[in-house]
């Protein structure tokens, strides 16, 4: 497709259970960025990528959140051990280059129980 | 800390009339701001940006305005219609920064 594919839509976990979110950047896009949107709130920055390479993981809330995009395409953000507060839509965006015109996926929904 | 702001939660302007949503920050160090469009279940869509170094971005019916010295930016869509109706986001980054950052939004409903 021509733009970011965020799978699944929605995920329902149990509170404890890994989770595994993945995202399909518009082919050719050098950087991208997950995203954390919670109810009522803006996104916030998780994490970037240029290529391989993961240039800023600052926004990362704590260890249990990790992100790989081990060929410097498709990227997956995992969570550990969910807890109730890692409720939120995941948003992947790609770019061609840095911040100028980001495209974002739909998101994945992800509830914790 | 929120350091961009947007204290209009929702927004209700009628079909042809000028829509003003507005957004204030905080961090001076911000010198790119852009705004972006938000549809139910869909992702934020790239609407317009300004740099620090202009005052004034235009792009048909959306114009963004930039005050830096009250650091606020509104953003101007005439005339409105109603497929404008949609959550915007103002956001803003500093600098060689990787991540912008975005205000809570404003629910703008465009109504006929």
């Amino acid at each position: 497709g021509a733009g970011v594919s965020q799978s699944p839509r929605y995920k329902v976990a149990k509170r404890g259970q890994d989770v595994a979110l993945r995202c399909d950047p518009i082919s050719g896009h050098v950087s991208l960025f997950w995203y954390q949107q919670a109810l009522g709130q803006g996104p916030e920055f998780l994490t970037y990528f240029q290529n391989e390479a993961q240039l800023d993981k600052s926004g990362l809330p704590s260890d249990r959140f990790f992100a790989e995009r081990p060929e410097g395409s498709v990227s997956t953000l995992k969570i550990q051990r969910t807890q109730q507060e890692d409720s939120a839509v995941y948003l992947c965006a790609s770019s061609l280059n840095g911040l100028e015109k980001l495209f974002f996926g739909s998101g994945t929904q992800l509830s914790v129980l | 800390d929120q350091q961009v702001k947007q204290n209009s939660p929702s927004l209700s302007v009628q079909e042809g009339r000028i829509s003003i949503l507005n957004c204030d920050y905080t961090n001076s160090m911000f010198d790119y701001f852009l705004w972006y469009k938000k549809y139910p279940a869909e992702g934020p869509t790239f609407l317009i940006s300004i740099s620090s170094i202009k005052d004034k971005n235009e792009d048909g019916r959306f114009t963004v305005f930039l005050n830096k010295s009250a650091k606020h930016l509104s953003l101007h869509i005439v005339p409105s219609q109603p497929g404008d109706s949609a959550v915007y986001f103002c956001a803003a980054t500093a600098g060689t920064a990787s991540k912008l950052t975005f205000g809570t939004g404003t629910r703008l409903q465009v109504t006929l």
